[in-house]
């Protein structure tokens, strides 16, 4: 089970971009990166999935590096409201078992 | 419409009691999980069913037993609660097993 290390905390102010990056070393070949938003009190919520390179919704880009050992969630121009915690997580299928770890809480200040 | 709900939302008993939290989703999707979120934030998978049959089942205690009666329900019932149980649970369905949607989550609170 591919495990993956995040910043524990980040700061920024409205109006910047953010880019918080995941370390996973062991990704396996078959593995997809994954990034989900958790606000207090509520579930967590599917931002972006990525295998290789880049991909970009209307939400969030993530950038990954050919080696695939790290990846980087990019939110363009944040807001308030885009403070919570984020969670990278890598793996595939129905039988994979989804590890969230301690995830990055994102700060964003006026 | 809620896509993912729980009932109910907040949980207090004491421990040794019995319990139950159910979860129901509206979306079509075929695999439901149960997970469990500790005071540390830490996210943990339980259980996951795919049309009604268990397919990940963590390891956890065997007080804690899920039940699906169809494929838009996920129920989870816990015996004999004690207090490392108090935590919030997530339920949350998906159709891809990628994007999963969560519910509001059940704060349970053992005394």
């Amino acid at each position: 089970l591919a495990k993956t290390t995040q910043p524990i905390s980040m700061d920024s102010y409205e109006g910047q971009e953010v880019n918080i990056t995941c370390s996973h070393n062991n990704i396996a070949t078959n593995d997809y990166i994954t990034w989900y938003q958790q606000f207090p009190s509520q579930g967590p919520r599917f931002i972006i999935q990525g295998y290789k390179t880049k991909v970009t919704n209307e939400v969030a880009s993530l950038f990954i590096p050919a080696d695939r050992k790290s990846s980087t969630l990019s939110l363009p121009r944040v807001s308030l409201s885009d403070t919570a915690v984020y969670y990278c997580l890598v793996g595939e299928g129905y039988f994979n078992k989804f590890y969230f770890g301690s995830g990055t809480k994102l700060n964003v200040k006026p | 419409d809620t896509a993912v709900s729980q009932t109910p939302k907040y949980l207090v008993t004491q421990m040794g009691n019995d319990k139950s939290i159910k979860c129901e989703q509206n979306l079509g999707h075929d695999t439901m999980y149960w997970y469990k979120q500790d005071s540390k934030k830490f996210l943990k998978i339980m259980f996951s069913y795919n049309n009604k049959e268990l397919i990940i089942n963590e390891t956890v205690p065997n007080r804690f037993s899920p039940k699906s009666p169809d494929k838009a329900h996920l129920n989870l019932h816990i015996n004999s609660l004690e207090l490392g149980d108090s935590a919030v649970y997530f339920c949350a369905s998906s159709q891809d097993w990628y994007e999963q949607y969560f519910g509001p989550g059940t704060r349970l609170t053992v005394t």
